[in-house]
């Protein structure tokens, strides 16, 4: 089974804080994505990258950043965390362009 | 732009008590319709893949099938387990994003 795991399930930190958010794909995935999941906005898209090194913005990059140095690794960046940056982060992967994504479960995070 | 409406937001049935969540979708050259359960606090769980219009897919009680326009996710006889939030999501050609909808709710009571 394709199993995709992320650092924490919860995340507590303060407005300023610099906050990193890993994702780890064990499958050797090609592309990897960062979501975050608001109540009555749905699932919207961070950023993804299709290969290491390489990244592209999705729908709502302002105010983050990622890096992906190893192709199992993909990470989320908030450069000063906010509290309007308080949300469910989800990652997930995929071996190639046309495959469902695979999920991992979830960093919940507060801003306060 | 692809654009994913599902409807209803909520549901609540009785165990036992069939009925459809409903998917409509636009988007440019379909590559993929995608069913996912996502239980309170956790990550989505994949369920199906549709490519094509006519195709369906069943799995227990939850039965996918597409048409050009819509999805339909079946759920026949539930149980209370499956009380969960089901998402679908679409993929357009040329494209490594899905973009999804805002889910059903589905509350199933004994």
């Amino acid at each position: 089974d394709v199993k995709v795991t992320q650092s924490s399930r919860y995340l507590v930190k303060r407005t300023g804080e610099k906050v990193f958010l890993e994702c780890v794909q064990d499958m050797d995935h090609e592309n990897m994505f960062w979501y975050r999941q608001d109540p009555g906005l749905g699932l919207r898209l961070i950023y993804f990258s299709y290969d290491v090194k390489m990244k592209e913005k999705g729908d709502i990059p302002e105010g983050y950043s990622v890096s992906r140095e190893k192709k199992e690794r993909f990470s989320l960046i908030l450069e000063s965390a906010s509290t309007n940056q308080t949300s469910m982060y989800l990652c997930a992967s995929i071996p190639g362009s046309y495959n469902e994504q695979f999920f991992g479960p979830g960093t919940r995070l507060t801003v306060l | 732009e692809d654009q994913v409406t599902q409807s209803p937001e909520a549901l609540r049935l009785q165990e036992g008590e069939s009925s459809s969540l409903n998917c409509s979708y636009t988007v440019s050259g379909l590559r993929g319709l995608f069913w996912y359960r996502q239980d309170p606090g956790k990550g989505p769980e994949f369920l199906f893949t549709l490519y094509s219009a006519g195709e369906e897919k069943e799995k227990e009680r939850l039965k996918a099938t597409l048409t050009k326009k819509e999805s339909f996710l079946h759920i026949t006889a539930p149980k209370p387990e499956d009380s969960a939030t089901y998402l679908c999501a679409v993929r357009g050609a040329g494209s490594y994003q899905l973009t999804f909808g805002k889910g059903t709710k589905l509350s199933v009571i004994p």
